[in-house]
Order: C-alpha cells, then sequence, then structure tokens
C-alpha cells in the first residue's frame, strides 16, 4: 500500500538528548513535510523540503533539524536547543508545492521528554 | 502570520441531522485553500483543495463552498452518521507563500 510511515509512534526522551522521527513515504512524491501539533493550536510548520538534498525552514524550525538525502525519507531530529519538545509531530508528502497538490499525512508521532 | 479561524471548535451533532462549520481566512493573495478530515489515531485525510471564487465540491454527503472576497468557506454534512465524528481542519495559502496555514479545526461529534 502507498502511504507514509512515521516512527516511532510513541518516543520517551529525557531532556537534553537529541531524537529523531522517522519519515518514509513511498507515494513518489517531490515535496515532503514536518508539522507540530499542540493542544488548541493549529499545525505549525517546522520544515519542508521541495526536491532532494534541499530543505526550507517553516514557521518555527528553532531547535531542530532535517535532511533530504532520498526522496522518499525526511528524518526531523529534535534537538537539545528545543525548548518545548514534548508535542506530537506530523509528517506529510504531496507531488508538489501548487496549489492544487493535496498534502497526505503519516500517523504521527507523539514524542514525550522528561 | 496568517491567521486562518474555524468555528465553531466543536460541536454535537444529533445522527440524521445536517450540519455546517466555518473556515475564515486572509480574503487578500489567495491561492488556495484545503479541507481535512482528521479521525482519532488515524492520519489527516484530504476532502478538499479549492482555488475558485464561488468554486462548490461534494464527495458524497459532504460538501464545501468558497468564497474569496470575503474569505471564508463553508464545509456541509448532511444527514449526519456517526463515522463522519472527527475534527475538521482547513488550512490556507495565499500568493507569494509555498506553505500552507491550518486552522485549529472544528470537532464534530455525531450522537446516535
Amino acid at each position: 500500500d502507498g502511504g507514509i510511515t512515521q516512527s516511532p509512534k510513541y518516543l520517551f526522551r529525557k531532556e537534553g538528548q537529541n531524537v529523531t522521527l522517522s519519515c518514509e513515504q513511498n507515494l513518489n512524491h517531490d515535496a515532503m513535510y514536518w508539522y507540530r501539533q499542540d493542544p488548541g493550536q493549529g499545525l505549525r510548520l517546522i520544515y519542508y523540503s521541495q526536491i532532494v538534498n534541499d530543505f526550507q525552514k517553516g514557521d518555527i524550525a528553532e531547535g531542530y533539524s532535517v535532511s533530504r538525502e532520498k526522496k522518499e525519507s525526511f528524518p526531523l531530529t529534535v534537538t537539545s536547543a528545543q525548548k518545548n519538545p514534548t508535542a506530537f509531530y506530523l509528517c506529510a508528502s504531496s507531488r508538489g508545492q501548487t496549489s492544487g497538490n493535496t498534502i497526505y499525512f503519516g500517523e504521527g508521532s507523539w514524542l514525550t521528554v522528561v | 502570520i496568517l491567521n486562518v479561524e474555524q468555528s465553531p471548535q466543536s460541536l454535537h451533532v444529533q445522527e440524521g441531522d445536517s450540519t455546517n462549520f466555518t473556515c475564515g481566512f486572509p480574503s487578500s493573495n489567495f491561492y488556495a485553500l484545503h479541507w481535512y478530515r482528521w479521525e482519532t489515531a488515524k492520519s489527516p485525510e484530504a476532502l478538499f483543495v479549492m482555488t475558485l471564487n464561488g468554486d462548490e465540491k461534494k464527495k458524497g454527503r459532504i460538501s464545501a463552498t468558497l468564497n474569496t472576497k470575503e474569505g471564508y468557506s463553508y464545509l456541509y454534512i448532511k444527514g449526519s452518521q456517526p463515522e463522519d465524528s472527527a475534527t475538521y481542519l482547513c488550512a490556507f495559502r495565499n500568493f507569494g507563500n509555498e506553505k500552507l496555514t491550518f486552522g485549529t479545526g472544528t470537532r464534530l461529534t455525531i450522537i446516535p
């Protein structure tokens, strides 16, 4: 089945540790995205990538890093510099950045930092 | 910072009744408006992508309208069923901006 796979679904980490969330898609999409959701807020864009080996900061990129070495993979690293890392993280992809391109989402990863 | 407002925040509807809710967005430099349905423990699922003023799209019992001049879109559900229970998200994009801005969603609960 085509889709977006995020792992792990639940992750607990100690404060000060970096963690990496995996996102893989087999939809042959060029564009990939990372969003974060906090209670009472809309999805906020962390980073996005329109093509392999290229990515741009979203609205809340501080404390995060990404890479796009392969078309199908867009891992997100939550670094120790992220002040409030506990959140729900959603990965998504689309054919491209044009207006009519639907965005497809993974099922998300819950990160809890203690 | 773009403001996308959805109302109401939550809604309880009796099974069989019809309902609607709103997404408000900036009316200038409109490019596209997306609607998604997000069921608990699942991925958000695309419902509609709307790009033209006056657009009306339909998918089964769900339909949406778009007014870009006044900056709002309505989502309608006819004859609500329990499986319609979900959070409905809208997302807006304007010209010159590659990013979608999401609203906080309307949480719909259908009462059997």
